[in-house]
């Protein structure tokens, strides 16, 4: 079974600042891996997704995140945040074989302060 | 595209009434997925249907909780009779076969339980 670690539960910066969402992965199989962003009382919006080939990918607001298979990470990362950026960020994996759901972590509130 | 589509948006109950939440997924999607979020956790996969066939409902409280997918598009979820902890926004999304094309999520239910 997969399972999904978020290392920290809230990451608050400074508008402009980089920053970067940590997020670790378990799973004896190989996966994909997601991250999601939900915005206040809004449902989950799908933000950058690695399935397969360069283990860079990015999203169209400017967030990017590496897949790490020898440290079974997927960080998301950001160099210069906005306040629109504040959000709850979720990462996700799911098999690429079987069943398929998705796994989440707990989350991460992101805080933009001006 | 048309997206997830589901209702009611809220929902306010005293414990032990019940409840049913509606789902229409995009279509030609054959998997859907019902997941719950608490406040301040990620989303917990409570069923996945696989066309109206149910893959997966190991975390569902079959107690209390019950699902149906009529006619592969449509879903219900239904809780009898509900209790406090229930409180919690019921999620439902919607994925082709493979997965790979990324999982799309309704706006979900809030549901409160006095």
């Amino acid at each position: 079974a997969q399972s999904v670690t978020q290392l920290d539960s809230q990451v608050p910066v400074f508008e402009e600042a980089p920053v970067e969402l940590r997020c670790n992965y378990s799973s004896s199989v190989s996966v994909y891996l997601f991250w999601y962003v939900q915005y206040p009382n809004q449902g989950l919006q799908l933000l950058l997704k690695y399935l397969s080939g360069s283990t860079l990918v990015e999203s169209i607001n400017g967030f990017e995140a590496e897949f790490n298979k020898s440290q079974t990470s997927f960080h998301l990362r950001k160099p210069s945040v906005h306040i629109s950026d504040t959000a709850e960020y979720f990462c996700a994996v799911s098999e690429v074989q079987g069943a398929q759901k998705l796994v989440f972590g707990q989350g991460t509130r992101l805080t933009i302060n001006p | 595209e048309a997206g997830v589509a589901q209702s009611p948006r809220y929902k306010i109950i005293e414990k032990r009434q019940s409840v049913a939440f509606w789902c229409n997924p995009i279509s030609g999607h054959a998997t859907l997925y019902w997941y719950q979020q608490i406040l301040g956790q990620g989303p917990k996969l409570l069923i996945q249907f696989q066309n109206n066939g149910v893959v997966d409902d190991s975390q569902l409280p079959k107690d209390r909780f019950s699902a149906e997918r009529l006619k592969g598009v449509d879903s219900t979820l239904k809780i009898q009779p509900a209790k406090l902890e229930d409180s919690a926004v019921y999620l439902c999304a919607s994925s082709t076969w493979t997965g790979s094309g990324g999982y799309t999520f309704g706006s979900g239910t809030r549901l409160t339980v006095v």
